[in-house]
């Protein structure tokens, strides 16, 4: 159970342009979900919470003009990179439960901003 | 969250048991001991979980001393899929709304 579903599972573009990424809990539904990044040979970095219906917590440093977030559902969580630069080139992934067991993460995303 | 601290990286041969060790000094009382492992390009996959003495599933072993301080996670008989990095944490255990803070990871290589 607890499973994360992530899309895309990565993505290219230009730089300027914005990029979405939903996060999905399939079979539990998730008040809280949690965003992650993380950078070649580095470990994740949490970059902010979302909380279903409210606006999202962000982590120190995380510009959230940047980093929009939105958690309509119990089960949907997106986060648009906008106005994307080559250093927002990352692996972003998300993760969720329910309370009943550990945190599950999804497959992560590849951006890569040109 | 509590703070831990484990090696960054460790080598071993296919067929050997790996002990990673992590230590947590600052350990609270209603936290548990969570391990993840993570391979290349991917999100990280849960271990294992436990709060004291000894857990075991059907991929690992986790030991944990009376004064939870340190934990230790056992994997028997590691083959090359198993070269990963991998994660100690702690934390309130399955609470939602709680996030993981993530240290850097032991990286582990398996060699033939």
């Amino acid at each position: 159970g607890a499973v994360v579903s992530q899309h895309p599972s990565w993505v290219i573009c230009k730089s300027g342009t914005s990029v979405k990424i939903e996060c999905r809990s399939l079979d539990f539904q998730a008040t809280t979900m949690f965003w992650y990044r993380q950078f070649p040979k580095q470990s994740l970095m949490l970059m902010a919470t979302s909380n279903e219906g409210s606006k999202a917590t962000y982590e120190q440093g995380v510009e959230k003009d940047k980093f929009l977030i939105n958690h309509a559902s119990l089960t949907l969580s997106t986060l648009t990179v906008t106005s994307a630069h080559p250093e927002d080139s990352s692996f972003y992934i998300c993760s969720g439960n329910d309370g009943n067991s550990p945190l599950h993460f999804g497959n992560g995303t590849r951006l890569t901003v040109t | 969250l509590a703070k831990t601290t484990q090696p960054i990286s460790m080598d071993s041969y296919e067929g050997q048991e790996v002990n990673i060790t992590c230590s947590h000094n600052n350990i609270a009382t209603n936290d548990y001991i969570t391990w993840y492992q993570q391979f290349p390009s991917q999100g990280p996959r849960f271990i294992i979980q436990g709060y004291k003495t000894k857990v075991t599933n059907e991929v690992a072993s986790l030991f944990i001393p009376a004064d939870r301080k340190s934990s230790t996670l056992s994997l028997p008989r590691v083959s090359l899929s198993d070269t990963a990095v991998y994660y100690c944490l702690v934390a309130p255990s399955n609470q939602a709304g709680t996030a993981l803070i993530f240290g850097k990871g032991t990286t582990l290589s398996v060699s033939s």
